[in-house]
């Protein structure tokens, strides 16, 4: 299958932007999108983008697709410790995942 | 149901025997989705059911895994004989139709340790 790839982590002091990126190699994916996985628990649908927006904006979260370079980014406002979670993207062709982006709130 | 419902929960078994785990997605999704999760790693893709058909079977590791789904609903993951790298746990999802933006549903999965 294609490749999904992120930065494995991520550390940020409560309060601050979190910026999470991804890079995926499948151009014919119609939707891309984030999930969350927090200690022990399942994956959460957090948001998603059609390949034909560039940005989406729902509440505290910013998601940015540029197609050209196939790169997805996920900014979270405001980051709270309760944001502390692993984050992956995933492209819904073939609905392969990244490894995840371990995200550290610092208080 | 009102999510996917993935059982047992935990499954401890001796390496070389036989598991088979089970999902039950949500009612009337046709696309289910099964992912082996080993610690510190993304899900690895296994395999896709689009109604009672593996439409893409590519992620399976070997002859070992074989998943079936006879009514469109329920399906089994079943593993033969064991082996230990096969302790992950293992996460089923379902949408309404293959592709649908927002319809991926995951269950909680099933922690397999082979002993």
């Amino acid at each position: 299958g294609e490749d999904v790839e992120q930065s494995l982590f991520l550390s940020v002091r409560e309060g601050d932007s979190s910026v999470i990126n991804c890079t995926y190699t499948d151009s014919s994916s119609t939707y891309l999108y984030w999930y969350k996985q927090e200690p022990g628990a399942g994956l959460q649908l957090l948001t998603y983008i059609f390949s034909n927006m560039d940005m989406k904006q729902d509440q505290r979260l910013t998601v940015l697709l540029n197609k050209k370079d196939k790169h997805l980014s996920l900014r979270i406002a405001d980051t709270q410790t309760g944001d502390s979670a692993i984050y992956f993207c995933a492209e819904n062709n073939d609905m392969r995942f990244g490894a995840g982006t371990r995200l550290t709130v610092k208080p | 149901g009102a999510g996917v419902s993935q059982t047992p929960s935990n499954k401890v078994t001796e390496k070389g025997k036989y598991v088979e785990l089970r999902c039950d997605p949500i009612s009337g999704h046709t696309a289910l989705y099964w992912y082996r999760q080993s610690l510190g790693q993304g899900p690895e893709f296994l395999i896709y059911f689009q109604g009672t058909g593996a439409a893409d079977d590519s992620g399976l590791p070997n002859d070992r895994f074989f998943a079936v789904r006879p009514e469109g609903s329920v399906s089994t993951l079943k593993i033969q004989r064991t082996e230990r790298g096969d302790s992950a746990v293992y996460l089923c999802a379902s949408s309404p139709k293959g592709g649908h933006p927002g319809g991926y549903t995951f269950g909680s999965g099933t922690r397999l340790t082979v002993v």
